[in-house]
């Protein structure tokens, strides 16, 4: 089975462009989950849908920063204007949400953004 | 809210020998999760291993083991046996069972393997 897909894997882009990051959860599985990774902030969560319904964006930075879910299968983050403080490994990760399971979360493998 | 805390930024065993990994939490909750993760050069987070709190059986998976003391909140990983593959950035992270569905991370520990 496929795991979680990330796309681009790698991103370079000038300040003040916009940028978007694809995800597509694994077939079946009902949570979507945005994570950063920085040297300086380690790993946080930026947003996380349910049912295609975001239930926590209390990690969204500033108003630069957008994600989506339309459908089951597909989520976007997109960050306009980028900044260089936005340089990060971006990570999305799917779950399994129900009472009393485990709902352990897959990650996928990432995406490095560059702002320049 | 919840932290997590990883004390050792970096780690170094003796291939085939055994080594533990330190984690400590706090929470004020009852029920939660707790997880290790394991991030290789290729950055792909992998599970390594669950534990959930109810459980007072200590979780194992292959070489990987943990020793989970809930009065004291702490969470270590003990890898057996240690293998070259084994080395890359191991982070414990927490998860409660009310509501809220989002990982909290310690800042990670870098395992070397010397062979």
């Amino acid at each position: 089975d496929a795991g979680v897909i990330q796309s681009p894997r790698h991103e370079v882009t000038e300040m003040g462009q916009e940028v978007t990051l694809r995800c597509k959860p694994i077939s079946g599985h009902n949570s979507l989950f945005w994570y950063r990774q920085t040297m300086m902030r380690g790993l946080e969560l930026l947003i996380y849908f349910n049912n295609n319904v975001p239930i926590d964006d209390s990690g969204m930075p500033e108003d630069r920063f957008s994600a989506k879910m339309p459908n089951a299968s597909f989520s976007t983050l997109k960050i306009q204007p980028s900044e260089p403080r936005d340089s990060a490994v971006y990570f999305c990760a799917s779950s399994l949400h129900s009472s009393g399971d485990t709902d352990t979360q897959y990650f996928g493998p990432g995406t490095r953004l560059t702002v320049l | 809210a919840q932290t997590v805390t990883q004390s050792q930024p970096e780690m170094s065993v003796q291939e085939a020998e055994t080594v533990t990994l330190s984690c400590t939490y706090d929470t004020s909750e009852s029920d939660y999760y707790l997880f290790w993760y394991k991030q290789p050069p290729s950055r792909q987070m992998i599970l390594v291993i669950r534990q959930e709190a109810y459980k007072q059986q200590n979780a194992t998976e292959n070489r990987f083991s943990v020793n989970f003391q809930k009065a004291a909140k702490s969470f270590s990983l003990k890898i057996s046996d240690s293998q070259l593959g084994d080395a890359a950035m191991y982070f414990c992270a927490y998860r409660s069972n009310f509501g809220n569905e989002k990982l909290t991370f310690g800042t990670g520990t870098r395992l070397t393997i010397i062979p």
